[in-house]
């Protein structure tokens, strides 16, 4: 059974940093690409950051290009996006997202329930 | 960016009727090498994450029934549930991967009338 499963979430004050984590498991984890999309609560969808298979290439969001960099282990089956310089509209619930494909151009095909980061002062 | 752009905000449909989704790309999402469309269909149910529905604009993910069906090409797609079920009560999000950053429609809400 595919299993991710995000840790890391809290709450940090604006200016702050946090690094979430996102472990996978039931899959061949170094045959996918790795994705980070998160939902402010009641919002939409919001694709963060993506990773190719070897972490090699990467994708950010303009929102959080320079502040947020994304990063994966695959001897651990994990994934990693560290957030600094946290700003209020940053809170959500961020996801890890399995991509379908070994490169970051492709449909993500199953997600983590996601662990809520809340930016507050 | 490529801005995805959803149509309607939200539907309310009867049981056993067609329910239709329209998602327009600020810019082809067409590949021309392999003449691919790098668009897919999600839905997310409360409390639950996205869903994998549809992928290249019209392939279905397996599992997924077939009264769902997605079409279209370069700018202007649909998603249609040809017979509406009550567990088709979700939002549902199109969602370009041509280029980075990847982006996703503003959803659309289904409700049975």
């Amino acid at each position: 059974e595919v299993q991710l499963v995000e840790s890391g979430g809290g709450v940090v004050r604006p200016g702050g940093s946090l690094r979430l984590s996102c472990v996978g498991s039931g899959f061949t984890f170094d045959d996918h690409a790795m994705s980070w999309v998160r939902q402010a609560p009641g919002k939409g969808l919001e694709w963060v950051s993506g990773i190719s298979w070897s972490g090699d290439s990467t994708g950010y969001a303009d929102s959080v290009k320079g502040r947020f960099t994304i990063a994966r282990d695959n001897a651990k089956n994990s994934l990693y996006l560290q957030m600094n310089s946290l700003r209020a509209e940053d809170t959500a619930f961020y996801s890890c997202a399995r991509g379908a494909f070994a490169m970051v151009r492709g449909a993500t095909d199953f997600w983590g329930q996601g662990t809520l980061v809340t930016v507050s002062s | 960016d490529i801005v995805m752009t959803q149509s309607p905000d939200s539907l309310a449909v009867s049981l056993g009727e067609r329910a239709t989704i329209k998602c327009k790309s600020s810019q082809t999402v067409l590949y021309n090498s392999n003449n691919k469309n790098y668009l897919a269909w999600y839905q997310q149910k409360p409390g639950q994450p996205p869903k994998l529905l549809i992928y290249w604009a019209s392939t279905r993910e397996s599992g997924v029934p077939d009264r769902f069906s997605g079409s279209g090409s370069g700018t202007d797609f649909t998603l249609t549930i040809s017979s509406l079920q009550a567990e088709d009560v979700a939002v549902y999000y199109c969602h370009q991967y041509y280029n980075t950053p990847l982006t996703f429609g503003g959803g659309t809400k289904v409700e049975i009338k």
